[in-house]
């Protein structure tokens, strides 16, 4: 079975500076999808970032980014020039791809992110 | 608007009821999951159905049923077996082999 661990329950940045949330997995499977979600205070889960395992290339989305490094089976998020908006739980997830189609999910215990002022 | 709703956002019930949420997607996808969400704790599968008319057990299925007679549609019942049911519930949905789309949720309390 996947596991999925976030080894930061909470973390702060100022506004404008840059923070790394990590994530790490653990899997046997060579053909898979890594995701960041956030979840704001009003807790609907919204997609930050997807990066497909055959990828070398890390995946980019604005001011976040990756650092995807497959062969130690970490997964982190760099958030670039810190928003308050970005304050929220944010979630690293695996999903393992099969022949029939989608598949389930597997989520970390998440990261409190707090951007102060 | 294309999305997924779920209703009501807030739900109160008495032990040893049964509750069923409701999670409407209009966004043509094939698959659709029930996710619960405790406090600190990610979130854990319930069910999940991949087609109409079939379904399968998540990590965490016992004293919960569904149902998905239509592929816009996936009820879950929290039913008087499961034993801590006050928790967020998360219904999400996803085309073929891609990421996942949340509704709102529905916050059950049972006391």
């Amino acid at each position: 079975a996947q596991t999925v661990t976030q080894s930061q329950p909470e973390m702060s940045v100022q506004e404008a500076e840059t923070v790394t949330l990590s994530c790490t997995y653990d899997t046997s499977e060579n053909n898979y999808y890594l995701f960041w979600y956030k979840q704001p205070p009003s807790r609907q889960m919204i997609l930050v970032i997807r990066q497909e395992a055959y990828k070398q290339q890390n995946a980019t989305e604005n001011r976040f980014s990756v650092n995807f490094q497959k062969a130690a089976k970490s997964f982190s998020l760099k958030i670039s020039d810190s928003q308050l908006g970005d304050t929220a739980m944010y979630f690293c997830a695996f999903m393992k791809l099969s022949q029939g189609g989608s598949e389930k999910l597997v989520f970390g215990k998440g990261t409190k992110l707090t951007v102060n002022p | 608007d294309g999305g997924i709703t779920q209703s009501p956002k807030y739900l109160f019930r008495k032990e040893g009821q049964n509750v069923t949420l409701s999670c409407e997607q209009n966004l043509n996808h094939d698959a659709m999951y029930w996710y619960r969400q405790d406090p600190g704790q990610g979130l854990r599968l319930i069910y999940y159905s991949q087609i109409v008319n079939d379904f399968q057990k998540g990590d965490i299925a016992e004293g919960y049923s569904v149902s998905r007679e239509k592929k816009e549609s996936f009820p879950l019942t929290v039913t008087s077996a499961q034993k801590n049911p006050t928790a967020f519930y998360l219904c999400a949905s996803s085309p073929s082999r891609s990421e996942q789309y949340f509704g709102p949720g529905t916050r059950l309390t049972v006391t």
